[in-house]
């Protein structure tokens, strides 16, 4: 069966530090890969996918960025975080094939800009 | 006008009844429609996927589709305190699974 890990649970941050969320796949191979942000009372905002190694498209144009080094690791990224990346930071994960396959998500990362 | 709307709540039911969610999508081009349940600080599990109009059951759950009126609710029979979290609608449209979600809605299953 297919698992996701993403690490670490929780993360306390000052501004301006730089920033690094990692999200690996098992079970699976060249999966579909999500990062999500849920802002505090908000909906859940897609960031950034990637459909292949290296292949990264990005909905929100902001100080994150996100890379795939590997086929089933997604890495979220910042040089320089700012008070409004604060939130619950998602990894996911589709089958690459098919418009009927959900998304299944990590167990998340809260992070908090101080 | 918001791509999955869905009214915020809380939506309050006693334990037993049926809690009747809806949500409202914009894009008539939607092909895949999911239900996500939510606990307080986790993170979404998916409970039910719809893919044709009329109703799919799994348990407890039953998951309605009207793709004219561009409509998806989710009933809960038997509705149980365990089953109070926010409830995400998400409407995937195109190959790659562009998935958008609702805001939520809250249940809160009294005892």
């Amino acid at each position: 069966s297919q698992t996701i890990h993403q690490w670490p649970a929780t993360l306390v941050q000052p501004v301006g530090s730089p920033l690094s969320l990692e999200c690996t796949v098992e079970g699976t191979s060249n999966p579909n890969l999500y990062w999500y942000r849920q802002a505090a009372g908000r909906g859940l905002q897609l960031l950034f996918y990637s459909v292949g190694i290296g292949q990264i498209s990005s909905e929100v144009p902001q100080n994150l960025s996100a890379s795939r080094p590997q086929d089933r690791q997604f890495i979220l990224s910042s040089k320089k975080l700012l008070l409004s990346d604060s939130g619950f930071y998602l990894c996911a994960w589709s089958v690459s094939t098919g418009w009927d396959s959900p998304l299944h998500f990590g167990n998340g990362t809260r992070l908090t800009v101080t | 006008q918001k791509e999955v709307e869905q009214n915020s709540g809380p939506l309050s039911v006693p334990e037993g009844a049926i809690a009747s969610l809806n949500c409202t999508y914009s894009d008539r081009v939607s092909q895949s429609f999911f239900w996500y349940r939510q606990y307080s600080g986790k993170s979404p599990e998916l409970i039910m996927s719809i893919y044709s109009n009329g109703d799919k059951e799994d348990g407890r759950f039953t998951a309605q589709l009207n793709k004219a009126s561009q409509y998806v609710s989710l009933l809960i029979r038997d509705s149980q305190p365990s089953d109070s979290a926010t409830y995400l609608c998400a409407v995937a449209t195109g190959g790659y699974q562009k998935v958008t979600f609702g805001t939520g809605t809250k249940l809160q299953v009294i005892p």
